[in-house]
């Protein structure tokens, strides 16, 4: 099983659409989880870290369930400038470094 | 707007030259860190410093040479490349300690001829 595995997508929707990215981790005893989002050819962009008893910013709700090793990522009411890829990201058991899923593709059309 | 800083954007270098990337960063981190990023795949780490000291080296190969000369600059010196290694090298930034989010610079797009 890999360690970070997520819906490569691509997602495909309509402005104000609601869509939900789910991504798996492999190691129990990870402690930090972050959704980063990424434009073509730029940098990640940390767009929200997930905690235990989820968190919303806006639009974006971010969910963990440690028992069944997942975490989602819901956008509600989908914008054109949210098309991106979207990087599932777990801190490695040390807590030294991330871990990337290899993201899941979102495009939003008017 | 991000307060990590890289420098070059872009670089195209022969397999013989020597270069080096500069990172920079503003707020205070005292963990830094290089990944590389080829297309359409996520980062993979290369090396960690965490208070100026090398912490972590990813088995990296040793043509890629990082250097921390204080908390705010981390370089990588580039020596002997090979095509393979072209790819988006990206530095990144956080507090000190387990777990913390990390920010990225805009990172330098690296092309070995």
């Amino acid at each position: 099983r890999k360690e970070v595995e997520q819906d490569p997508g691509p997602f495909n929707v309509p402005e104000g659409a609601t869509v939900a990215f789910n991504c798996t981790y492999s190691n129990s005893a990870s402690q930090s989880f972050f959704w980063y989002r990424q434009d073509c050819r730029k940098e990640p962009k940390l767009l929200m870290s997930v905690y235990s008893s989820g968190n919303e910013d806006g639009r974006f709700t971010a969910q963990l369930n440690r028992a069944s090793q997942y975490i989602s990522l819901l956008i509600r009411d989908s914008k054109l400038s949210d098309s991106a890829t979207y990087l599932c990201v777990v801190v490695n058991q040390a807590g030294t470094a991330l871990i990337f899923g290899k993201g899941t593709t979102l495009s939003v059309s008017s | 707007d991000t307060e990590v800083t890289q420098t070059p954007k872009h670089l195209v270098m022969g397999m013989t030259n020597k270069k080096s990337l500069k990172c920079e960063q503003h707020m205070g981190h005292r963990a830094m860190y290089w990944y590389k990023q080829k297309a359409k795949k996520p980062p993979e780490l290369m090396f960690v410093y965490s208070y100026e000291k090398l912490s972590i080296n990813e088995s990296v190969p040793s043509r890629f040479s990082p250097e921390c000369p204080n908390s705010s600059l981390l370089n990588l010196h580039l020596h002997a490349l090979q095509p393979e290694d072209s790819a988006l090298y990206l530095c990144a930034s956080s507090q000190a300690g387990t777990g913390r989010e990390q920010y990225f610079g805009p990172g330098t797009r690296l092309t070995v001829t």
